[in-house]
């Protein structure tokens, strides 16, 4: 179980935006704004897509867009494209030595 | 082009050890630390720790058993990960992961390169 919340599964259309929520607690994204996104294509190390909870690293693209609200963090993939299709991951710290994971959420392109 | 390199798959027997390579290429060991991550099968991933690539501190996370070690040789520029008394629950894809250092700080919790994934199976 992990200790970051998404759900299993998002879809949506080419050329639609799709939201993947991750939730966590007043101890961890509620508390921090260490907030990282990853996108993961199988037998590959994963994508860093965000971090600080809304910045792009250098050479993501501005499809890519993540906000926080209290406990809850998301991540909007606009303009979906075939290639989006992948597992995504979220991040957050959670105090000393801690840093939480979520259990992914497997986006798949209609 | 900036890489972080791992050694290949591993098979071991229970109560075993084994020891996974990071080798970073295109920029300077010393720069930027190292975290290892892992993924059981059909989980998500978890952070495991990091190690200081200037001292060679390891710093663990919360809970992880003292039977995995981080470690580096900076003669060969390598961290490795080292996991003794293997059990068939520490079967997963081993990461390890550069912390991303923004224009401003290398604070951000985020790790921006990571290498391929090492699968270690534990089976008798």
């Amino acid at each position: 179980q992990s200790a970051l919340t998404q759900p299993p599964s998002a879809s949506g259309s080419p050329g639609q935006s799709v939201t993947i929520s991750c939730t966590g607690t007043s101890s961890d994204i509620g508390a921090y704004n260490y907030v990282s996104w990853y996108q993961h294509h199988p037998g590959k190390g994963p994508k860093f897509l965000i971090f600080e909870v809304n910045k792009r690293p250098s050479g993501v693209p501005d499809r890519f867009s993540a906000s926080k609200s209290g406990n809850t963090a998301s991540l909007t993939v606009s303009g979906l494209q075939a290639e989006d299709e992948a597992d995504y991951y979220c991040s957050s710290y959670g105090g000393t030595n801690r840093l939480l994971f979520g259990g992914g959420t497997k986006l798949t392109v209609l | 082009q900036v890489q972080l390199v791992q050694s290949g798959s591993e098979l071991k027997n229970p109560g075993a050890s084994v020891k996974v390579s990071c080798k970073p290429s295109g920029y300077t060991f010393n720069t930027y630390n190292i975290n290892w991550v892992r993924q059981a099968p059909g989980q998500g991933l978890e952070w495991m720790g990091w190690i200081n690539t200037n001292t060679g501190n390891p710093m663990y996370a919360q809970g992880l058993a003292g039977r995995f070690v981080f470690s580096l040789d900076t003669s060969v520029s390598t961290a490795y990960l080292q996991i003794s008394s293997l059990k068939a629950e520490d079967t997963a894809v081993y990461y390890c992961a550069r912390v991303y250092c923004s224009s401003t700080t290398c604070e951000t919790k985020g790790f921006d390169i990571w290498g391929q994934g090492t699968m270690v199976a534990v089976s008798s």
